[in-house]
């Protein structure tokens, strides 16, 4: 049973241009959200995340975007670099005094010079 | 520098030999955690602990062990190894009381044959 998925394995995208990816998740408990970004030989480094009563949070270039009634959020990065070049993961917390953060599968974000 | 690491980086080992992999963080923190990372199951929480000798399991648990004798170490045991062990390892540390926030370390890369 997959809490939290990330439907698409890959996504390419030319420099300069928006990045959109995309997260659901199933279980209505979670209360908050986390994008990490993996380089490879690396681990998961935190990126950006949102609370349950915001719909949207922003830093840089990067901007989360969360639809609760949909149970969908999305990571926007404008404009897209080649360093961006990474997997990203998103991850959710249920709160309620509950720190297991459940993963999801993971994107690999390619950035086309 | 605050940070998590993993000891050793990479192992190659056979299976049944006992095994210890180490993790230390240096930031005080309360809420230590092992992940497993696989392809396309991306990653999977095997063992946490909320504080010293407070210790849960995850969702992946079977064959591993682990102890939280001290703030700063939350080794990582198997016990007996076996080839489905073989797995990239990560650990990772938090301070819930202030932050959501993960933080990683670099991985371990075990290889059981």
């Amino acid at each position: 049973d997959q809490q939290v998925k990330q439907n698409s394995p890959s996504l390419s995208v030319q420099e300069g241009r928006i990045s959109i990816l995309n997260c659901d998740y199933t279980n209505s408990m979670f209360d908050y959200f986390l994008w990490y970004k993996k380089y490879p030989a690396e681990g998961p480094t935190f990126l950006i995340s949102i609370s349950s009563i915001k719909d949207k949070n922003e830093d840089g270039r990067f901007t989360v975007f969360l639809n609760k009634s949909a149970k969908h959020l999305s990571l926007h990065i404008v404009p897209s670099q080649p360093g961006d070049s990474a997997v990203y993961f998103c991850a959710a917390y249920s709160g309620a005094g509950s720190y297991q953060l459940t993963f999801g599968k993971g994107t690999k974000l390619s950035v086309i010079p | 520098e605050a940070q998590v690491t993993q000891n050793p980086r990479y192992l190659i080992t056979v299976t049944g030999k006992k095994l210890t992999v180490t993790c230390s963080q240096n930031m005080n923190h309360e809420y230590m955690s092992w992940y497993r990372q696989d392809p396309g199951l991306g990653l999977r929480q095997i063992y946490y602990s909320m504080n010293v000798e407070v210790t849960d399991k995850g969702d992946v648990p079977e064959g591993y062990k682990v102890s939280r004798k001290e703030k700063r170490n939350f080794p990582l045991i198997l016990e007996s190894p076996s080839p489905n062990q073989t797995s990239l390892y990560f650990c990772a540390s938090s301070s819930p009381g202030i932050s959501y926030e993960q933080y990683f370390g670099p991985g371990t890369r075990l290889t059981v044959t």
